[in-house]
């Protein structure tokens, strides 16, 4: 398995807090992505990283934002959580971008807004 | 919005039985690739098949891609009951930047 791990693996939080979840790798890729999957819509991205501070959105951006200091490090944060952002989380790498490299991806965190 | 789109949702066949599964996606690709996803797991990559590719084979699986009818197909032959799981097709379209997009996924049960 690559090395790539998701904290927590499982949060309840309740509606209006902040919730902040980490993705850290050991494999030294440059991109780094999350994604929110839920039943019915399949897997959605929802911003990636292609480098250290260099982040862009994707589609179902509305109330998160990320954050990529280090290389191993790409933090999602969900500003003030609804229920809507029920959901679970993966986070994935890849050596480089678009379809021409395979993404690996973590476990997954499932949260719960209540 | 999603690229591709799978087909059928929901798939049920006896081991060692073949198990076939479609990919649609509506714009221009470079490449389509397939990933399977136990439940309660991460996805895990299975195959990467360029536009310039009409085929390609890893172990029981096959994958063909048809570019002109915007369509991919993955194929398990002799399925077996460890097969059981999400299968997902993920596109690099335009729209997508450098990211992928994935289609909403076949439940694949194989019983034994």
């Amino acid at each position: 398995d690559a090395g790539i791990t998701q904290s927590p693996r499982h949060k309840v939080t309740e509606t209006g807090t902040p919730v902040t979840l980490r993705c850290h790798q050991t494999e030294n890729h440059r991109y780094m992505y999350w994604y929110r999957q839920d039943p019915g819509h399949g897997l959605r991205l929802i911003h990636y990283s292609y480098g250290v501070k260099d982040t862009d959105k994707g589609e179902v951006s509305d109330g998160y934002s990320v954050s990529r200091s280090k290389t191993e490090d790409f933090l999602l944060t969900l500003e003030s959580a609804t229920s809507s952002q029920t959901s679970v989380y993966f986070c994935a790498i890849s050596e480089g971008g678009g379809g021409y490299y395979e993404q690996y991806f973590g476990p997954g965190t499932r949260l719960t807004v209540t | 919005s999603q690229q591709g789109e799978e087909d059928p949702q929901a798939l049920s066949i006896q081991e060692g039985e073949n198990a076939t599964m479609n990919c649609s996606y509506k714009t221009s690709i470079n490449n389509l690739q397939w990933y399977r996803q136990n439940s309660g797991r991460g996805l895990v990559h299975l195959i990467l098949i360029r536009s310039n590719e009409r085929e390609k084979h890893s172990g029981r699986l096959r994958v063909t891609l048809d570019t002109s009818k915007k369509s991919s197909s993955l194929l398990i032959t002799a399925s077996r009951a460890a097969d059981t799981a999400s299968y997902f097709c993920a596109t690099d379209a335009w729209q997508a930047g450098t990211a992928l997009i994935f289609g909403k996924g076949t439940t694949l049960s194989v019983s034994s």
